[in-house]
């Protein structure tokens, strides 16, 4: 069965970069894009991009254009999404999802940004 | 961007009801219309996606209707497990926009 494993908590202070993983296990890696999905708390989800993991390519929401990195490593079947200049609205879980229409996603890493 | 409304914002029904959900957006989407069902502190699980079509492994008491702006997900005979926050999702147009979510009590 297709699964998704991201990368642990995190607390960050602001000003800070945040790397999160997504590891796919059981399919093959490129064959679906890979979405990155974040939900503030008691916020609706929110979605950030994808990347194309056979090409490379990116589609980036504006909103975080310049400081979203999505990238992957096909030789590890893991993407990365690394958020830059944290702020204390950017805590929230994040997910990864892939799959046909988004039917498999990730179990969220969560992202706090304090001082 | 393209705005996503669901309404209601928060439902309350019985075991063995039947409630419809909406979600309308902004601008013409096609039928390129998800819902999730969201469970506290959990992913989201997919239960139709292209407007219509049922995921394998969902019940088919659930069920999704509409195209263009107006969107519907029906659920027949509520069941306990139904109680959780489902969102809508549009996937026609970047960016990719969600419902604000509508809470479903069982009571």
């Amino acid at each position: 069965q297709v699964h998704l494993v991201q990368s642990g908590a995190e607390v960050k202070k602001p000003g800070a970069s945040v790397k999160v993983s997504c590891k796919a296990s059981e399919y093959t890696f490129t064959s679906f894009a890979i979405h990155w999905v974040r939900q503030a708390p008691g916020q609706r989800l929110e979605w950030m991009g994808w990347i194309n993991s056979d090409n490379g390519n990116t589609e980036l929401s504006q909103k975080f254009q310049g400081r979203v990195t999505i990238s992957s490593d096909t030789s590890a079947n893991t993407a990365y999404m690394e958020l830059s200049s944290l702020r204390s609205e950017d805590t929230a879980v994040y997910y990864c999802a892939t799959g046909h229409d988004f039917d498999i996603w990730g179990q969220g890493t969560m992202v706090t940004v304090s001082s | 961007d393209i705005q996503m409304t669901q309404f209601p914002s928060t439902l309350s029904a019985s075991v063995g009801d039947r409630v419809t959900i909406t979600c309308r957006a902004s601008q013409s989407i096609s039928n390129w219309l998800a819902w999730y069902q969201q469970n506290p502190g959990k992913a989201p699980k997919l239960l139709i996606y292209k407007a219509s079509s049922l995921e394998s492994g969902v019940p088919s008491r659930f069920s999704g209707s509409g195209s263009r702006t107006e969107f519907t997900l029906t659920i027949n005979n509520l069941q306990p497990d139904d109680s959780a926050t489902y969102y809508c999702q549009q996937y026609n147009t970047y960016p990719y926009t969600f419902g604000q979510g509508t809470k479903l009590e069982i009571k």
